[in-house]
């Protein structure tokens, strides 16, 4: 059952401290997507990635927030430094030329005090 | 821009059926996307729309009709895990094809 995975499901942290999230796309699925979603604003997107490279981050505060791909299985978020108005829930998610559809990993939950 | 309008709400009865709507404007419509979203949980894809018309898939039906930005989510057989937050989706090239999401529509299914 192919899945898309996050690591950390929850981290909770103080302001002023780097947060990575890790997250493995569907094994084939070359475009990668990270969003964050909070009660106020729903589901946003931040960046994108086809075959590992950007494509659109014009969602992402570029002062504290970058986006990776090292190699196709794993992509990376981090903020750097944090602040308590990043706390909210950062999803994943991958998509193939074989399907329209974009397939969300279980998020991670990010708590900044 | 995109601009992707859904109510904010809705309340159903177990059993009964229910329509979700969904308007949109865009440029270069490339597709439009209906997510289940359960409370701490993430988005499921559920149905795809890229012509015109209806698509089945068991009780969840999808209406697309891309001349008047339209779309609804038609759900049947209402069960009480319905109850979750149904999410539109567009994908555009105008904006550069990806994803945009509506706010999302929270369910409510009642005895």
């Amino acid at each position: 059952d192919a899945r898309v995975t996050q690591t950390p499901r929850h981290k909770v942290t103080e302001m002023g401290q780097e947060v990575t999230m890790r997250c493995q796309p569907i094994l084939g699925h070359n475009t990668v997507f990270w969003y964050r979603q909070t009660m106020m604003q729903g589901l946003e997107l931040l960046a994108y990635f086809r075959n590992r490279a950007p494509l659109d981050d014009s969602g992402m505060p570029k002062d504290r927030f970058s986006a990776e791909m090292p190699d196709a299985t794993l992509a990376t978020l981090k903020i750097q430094p944090s602040e308590p108005r990043d706390s909210a829930v950062y999803f994943c998610a991958s998509g193939g030329l074989a399907t329209p559809s974009e397939f969300f990993g279980p998020g991670t939950r990010l708590t900044v005090l | 821009g995109q601009n992707i309008d859904q109510p904010t709400e809705m309340t159903a009865t177990e059993g009964a059926i229910v329509q979700i709507n969904c308007t949109y404007q865009t440029s270069g419509f490339n597709g439009l996307f209906w997510y289940q979203q359960h409370a701490g949980e993430a988005p499921t894809f559920l149905s795809y729309n890229v012509l015109d018309g209806l698509e089945e898939k068991g009780r969840f039906s999808s209406f697309l009709s891309r001349s008047k930005g339209y779309s609804y989510l038609l759900l049947k057989e209402l069960q009480m895990k319905d109850s979750a937050s149904y999410l539109c989706a567009v994908r555009s090239t105008g904006g550069g094809n990806k994803l945009t999401f509506g706010t999302g529509t929270q369910l409510k299914v009642e005895l």
